[in-house]
C-alpha cells in the first residue's frame, strides 16, 4: 500500500505570496491532519479533515486556511507569507483519527 | 490543553545498550499515546503506540510504559543498533469518540535525539 505523499517537497516563496500545499492519503483513510515542525516551536498541530469537514483547528492565525476533497485529498493553503511560515508541513492521514501516518513534508522557506 | 515534555533532549549510548526516553503529559483526559521516529529529511514514523487502558506494550526490541497516575510514559529501546539514531517524539491526546472514529489533535514533546556509537 503506498504511503501518505505531499508535493510539492520543496518550495521557496517571497514575503507576502501565498501558497498551496498538497497532500494524498494513505488508500481508504479518510481522515488528514496538518502539522508545522519548525526547530523553535516542534511540531504543532494545524487542523484536521475528515470526510470533507473540518473536525478540529489549532492555534494558528487565519492566514492558514485547508480544505479536502471528496478523495480525501487535501490542500493546505498560507496567505500573505511571512518570514516565520518558513518550516517543514508535515501531512498525516489515519483511517480511524487516532494512529496517524506521516508524509515525508513540503519544506517551505520564505524569503 | 494539552502539554507534553520529554526528557532527555539528547541522548548518547553504545551499540548493544538500551536507552529510555521518557515522557510526561498535563491532561488527565489523554487516552492515546504514539512514539514516533524521525529520520533525516523524512517524516515521522510512528513505531509504537499506546492506550490508556493498557499500562504496558512491547513490539521486538521496543516497548512503552504508561503510569496513568503519574501521568508519564516511556519509551525503551532494548540492544540498540546504529540505525536507531534518529529523532524521537512522544505524544498525547485525549482522543474523543464521534461516528465511530475518533478526532483530535496530537500534542508532540519537544523530541530527542538518539545517537547509538558502534
Amino acid at each position: 500500500k503506498a504511503g501518505v505523499t505531499q508535493t510539492p517537497r520543496y518550495l521557496i516563496k517571497t514575503r507576502g505570496q501565498q501558497v498551496t500545499l498538497s497532500c494524498s492519503p494513505i488508500s481508504g483513510h479518510r481522515s488528514v491532519s496538518w502539522y508545522q515542525q519548525t526547530p523553535g516551536q516542534g511540531l504543532q498541530f494545524l487542523f484536521e479533515y475528515f470526510s470533507e469537514t473540518q473536525r478540529n483547528k489549532g492555534n494558528f492565525p487565519g492566514r492558514f486556511s485547508g480544505r479536502q476533497f471528496s478523495n480525501s485529498r487535501s490542500e493546505m493553503n498560507v496567505s500573505t507569507l511571512e518570514l516565520g511560515d518558513s518550516a517543514l508541513y508535515l501531512c498525516a492521514s489515519s483511517f480511524l483519527g487516532d494512529e496517524q501516518f506521516f508524509g515525508p513534508g513540503t519544506r517551505l522557506t520564505v524569503l | 490543553g494539552e502539554n507534553v515534555e520529554q526528557h532527555p533532549s539528547t541522548l548518547s549510548v553504545q551499540e548493544g545498550d538500551s536507552a529510555v526516553i521518557k515522557c510526561t503529559y498535563s491532561d488527565s483526559a489523554s487516552n492515546y499515546f504514539p512514539w514516533y521516529k524521525q529520520e533525516l529529511g523524512k517524516g515521522p514514523q510512528l513505531i509504537i503506540d499506546i492506550r490508556s487502558n493498557v499500562g504496558e506494550k512491547k513490539d521486538q526490541r521496543i516497548a512503552v510504559t504508561l503510569n496513568k497516575t503519574a501521568k508519564h510514559f516511556s519509551l525503551h529501546i532494548t540492544e540498540t543498533q546504529p540505525e536507531d539514531s534518529a529523532v524521537y517524539f512522544c505524544a498525547a491526546t485525549p482522543f474523543r469518540r464521534a461516528g465511530g472514529t475518533s478526532y483530535g489533535k496530537l500534542t508532540f514533546g519537544q523530541g530527542t535525539i538518539l545517537t547509538v556509537h558502534p
